[in-house]
């Protein structure tokens, strides 16, 4: 059965901290990796990765995918209490069917 | 910019009702999905279009149907809302059955 796994399910750091979100995945016919972040209601792009080992950057956030061992991370440094929201993972499958991962709820204290 | 709207972004209902959740995008895209999404449960495909008038059932098609008249517009219909189906509901749109574009939100109350 095809699974996206986040971890942790839930963070809270100091502003100025930095975090690693994992995103760890088994699915048959991998096709890309996407970040979301929801803040309020409506989840909003950051990142699509396909290949392995290739960083791709906005600002203090990024992001890479390894395929061979199956996950992505994705990196905030010098966190900021903007960046409270729930981040989501999402893997695209050759068939276009999306799968979710139930996405790491982060909290910036000030 | 793109843009999908939903037309409520808090709703309540009583049980038994039928219940319209609309969904506009602007950007001319071919391919639109209403997904659910609960604490603990993440997002879940309800159904989605790949064309007009077409729909393929999600993962939880139950209790739920579609309709796409029009590119622009993908409605979610709830027949004989339940309790169960007090949910926060998300419309997205893609161009390439990717990158998906995500509406506000319906936050749904069943009573």
């Amino acid at each position: 059965e095809d699974k996206v796994v986040q971890s942790p399910l839930s963070l809270v750091v100091h502003e100025g901290d930095t975090v690693t979100l994992n995103c760890s995945y088994e699915v048959t016919n991998f096709r890309s990796l996407l970040w979301y972040k929801q803040e309020k209601k409506a989840p909003t792009f950051l990142f699509m990765l396909t290949s392995s080992g290739i960083e791709k950057k906005s600002g203090r956030l990024s992001s890479i995918l390894d395929k061979k061992e199956l996950f992505s991370i994705l990196n905030i440094t010098a966190t900021q209490t903007g960046d409270s929201a729930i981040y989501l993972c999402a893997v695209v499958k050759g068939d276009d069917k999306i799968i979710f991962g139930k996405g790491t709820r982060l909290h910036i204290l000030p | 910019d793109v843009k999908v709207t939903q037309s409520s972004r808090y709703l309540v209902k009583r049980t038994g009702e039928k219940v319209f959740l609309e969904c506009v995008q602007d950007m001319d895209h071919e391919n639109m999905f209403w997904y659910r999404q609960d604490p603990g449960l993440g997002l879940r495909l309800i159904y989605f279009s790949y064309d007009v008038k077409m729909k393929e059932k999600g993962d939880i098609p139950e209790g739920y149907s579609v309709s796409r008249e029009k590119k622009e517009r993908f409605s979610l219909i709830l027949e004989s809302a339940s309790t169960n189906q007090t949910s926060m509901y998300l419309c997205a749109s893609s161009a390439n059955r990717e990158k998906l574009f995500f509406g506000s939100g319906t936050q749904l109350s069943v009573l």
